[in-house]
Parts: structure tokens; sequence; C-alpha cells
């Protein structure tokens, strides 16, 4: 069965660093891979989503991530991290029917100014 | 456009009250889903839409049913409520059920089960 695991519930940096969240799936074929943003009191806002080609996908707010088959993993990044960063961060990846979104447990990001 | 909307975007209830989670769209969006998000446990699908009249369950239908008489709305129901169902409530449309196209999300109704 498809799962996603988010190793790190909850992260702090410092506005300026950069940033790197952690994504595991479980996925018999090629996935479709997703990063939502939540920011406190709203919904869900996809950040980007891989489905194949470069392994290297670039998204909105200045984030990226990368799709390493190998490690299964998909891993949000950016280099300069803003306040208005915080928020809490969904990693998910394709449930097996199309359309349906299986997501990871969710990493919770704060900015230290 | 509006989006996707949601009503109410609180609600308290009693144990064994009913009440309906309102969802539309106007997007013209054919798929629609309902998740429910628990702390720890991220978003898990409830049920979903892949057009009017058509709907299906997804990870955890139980105490939940759906219908999907117009293209622009679904809504959720609670027949009996129970404090499991204490959550927050998250409706999605996207114009196709593949998953390369975007989802779009609600904002969300957080229900308290007493």
């Amino acid at each position: 069965a498809q799962s996603v695991t988010q190793p790190d519930i909850h992260i702090t940096v410092s506005e300026g660093a950069s940033l790197e969240l952690r994504c595991n799936y479980s996925y018999g074929a090629t996935p479709y891979l997703f990063w939502y943003v939540q920011s406190p009191g709203q919904g869900l806002q996809l950040l980007l989503k891989y489905f194949s080609g470069d392994t290297l996908v670039q998204g909105i707010k200045g984030f990226e991530a990368e799709f390493k088959r190998s490690q299964s993993s998909f891993n949000l990044r950016k280099p300069s991290v803003h306040w208005s960063d915080a928020a809490e961060y969904f990693c998910a990846v394709e449930g097996n029917q199309g359309g349906k979104l299986i997501f990871g447990q969710g990493t919770e990001l704060s900015v230290k100014p | 456009n509006a989006g996707v909307t949601q009503t109410p975007k609180f609600q308290v209830l009693k144990t064994g009250q009913s009440m309906t989670l309102q969802c539309a769209q106007d997007m013209n969006h054919e798929y629609m889903s309902w998740y429910r998000q628990d702390p720890g446990m991220g978003l898990r699908l409830i049920h979903y839409s892949v057009g009017a009249g058509i709907t299906d369950q997804g990870e955890v239908p139980n105490g939940y049913n759906v219908s999907r008489s117009t293209t622009e709305d679904f809504p959720l129901r609670l027949l009996s409520a129970a404090p499991s169902q204490t959550s927050v409530y998250f409706c999605a449309s996207s114009y196709a059920r593949d998953s390369t196209d975007t989802q779009y999300f609600g904002p969300g109704t957080r229900l308290t089960v007493l």
C-alpha cells in the first residue's frame, strides 16, 4: 500500500537560513508526488508536483524538491527562509486511484527572527 | 472565481446530533473530495466524487455520507455525530480525477463533537 512518511514533526530555522524538509514514500510504480503548504487557519496550497522527467522540480515561493528514486525520497528545499514561510508542510503521493492523495503527517516549520 | 468554499467555518455538536458540512466550487471541476485532518495524521480521504451522481468511499468513510447532485456542490453528512469525528474537514476539487491535475482546497470546517 502507498504511504508517505515525514520524519520531522517540527523544525525551527533562522530567517535567511536554508531549509530542507524530508519526505519518504512507499509506492510500487513511478509515483506522482506533491508538496502542499498550510498556513495557520487556512486550507492547503500546492507548492509543487512531480510526475516524470527532470528530478528537480521548481515550485512557487522559491521552493524546489528533488525526486530520488533510489532513496524513495522527495525532499523539499529552499535556499533562504522568510518569516512568512512559517506554516505546516505536507508531502503527498497519488493513491491507487487517480485523483486520490495520501498525505504524510506533516512538518510544522517555525522561523526564528 | 470564489474557488472552493466551505460552510460553516466552526461547529460544535453534541453526540448523536446530525449535520451537513457544505462544500461548493465554481470552477466547473468534475472531481471533488472530502478529507479530515487530525494532529499527527495528516489528511485522510473520507469520500470522493468523479462527477455528478457518482461517489465512492475513501480511506475513512464510516459515519459519513455524501451525495453529488450537481457539479458545484458536494455536501458531507454526519448522521449521528461521535466525539471521534472531532476534526478539521477539508473539501477539495480538481478539473479531472487525474493526479496530474492540481487539487484546490477549501479553508476548512473545524468540528467539535462533545
